[in-house]
């Protein structure tokens, strides 16, 4: 079964970028995966799904100020210009043989 | 645009059943490309995949709920739900439905939250 492994914490200025990482346990390195947003009090969001190869897609609405990329088992989201409703617990998300499951999230704070 | 609305009670008791129904409107539930699932997050905690359905009724479950979960679908409806059984404190959280893909989770419910109390 994957296992996804993030971060519990990250912070960054306003205006700023961030990097958010979620690793992927070796055997699975080549996944797909998804990153969400989940703000306080809402439910999550779907931000994009992103590829081994670094290839991304957005879901609908997303702005451009996010992205995603790819370095081996390590899948990036990208945060530029923050601001402060990005203020957010992050989740990535990967499948496999009909199961699906979640990393344990990165509270993003924005200072 | 598609949405996801849960339903169900929410307040159950110890030892009992809790049940929740997902109404799926904007695209028929019976599409072949996609799961329906059932997502929980405890208070304060992270997000926990309960299981997911094909329109034609398999489910899959996660392991950790896997003997307490029950998942169905009613096409007709365009509707899914869980059950599941004998409750305890730790089952509190909020429940979301969702719509799967292989590559995530597209669409989220809104959530509801359900408290397991006497």
């Amino acid at each position: 079964q994957p296992v996804l492994t993030q971060s519990s914490s990250a912070s960054a200025s306003l205006g700023s970028s961030v990097k958010l990482t979620c690793t992927l346990n070796s055997d699975y390195r080549n996944h797909i995966i998804a990153w969400h947003q989940q703000q306080p009090g809402k439910a999550p969001r779907y931000l994009m799904k992103l590829e081994s190869s670094g290839r991304y897609s957005k879901g609908s609405g997303l702005l451009d100020r996010f992205s995603g990329s790819t370095s081996g088992a390590d899948r990036y989201l990208i945060i530029s210009n923050l601001q402060s409703d990005d203020e957010a617990v992050y989740y990535c998300e990967t499948w496999d043989s009909n199961t699906w499951v979640f990393g344990g999230g990165t509270t993003l704070t924005v200072l | 645009q598609l949405q996801l609305q849960e339903s169900g009670p929410g307040l159950v008791k110890p030892s009992e059943t809790l049940s929740l129904t997902c109404t799926v409107s904007g695209a028929p539930i019976s599409r072949s490309t996609y799961y329906w699932g059932w997502i929980r997050q405890a208070p304060g905690k992270g997000l926990e995949w309960i299981g997911a359905i094909y329109y034609s009724g398999r489910a899959y479950y996660g392991s950790s709920l896997k003997s307490r979960a029950t998942i169905s679908v009613d096409t007709s409806s365009n509707q899914f739900s869980v059950r599941l059984t004998s409750v305890t404190a730790a089952d509190t959280a909020i429940y979301y439905c969702a719509r799967h893909l292989f590559s995530g989770t597209e669409y989220w419910g809104q959530g509801i939250p359900v408290t397991v109390s006497s």
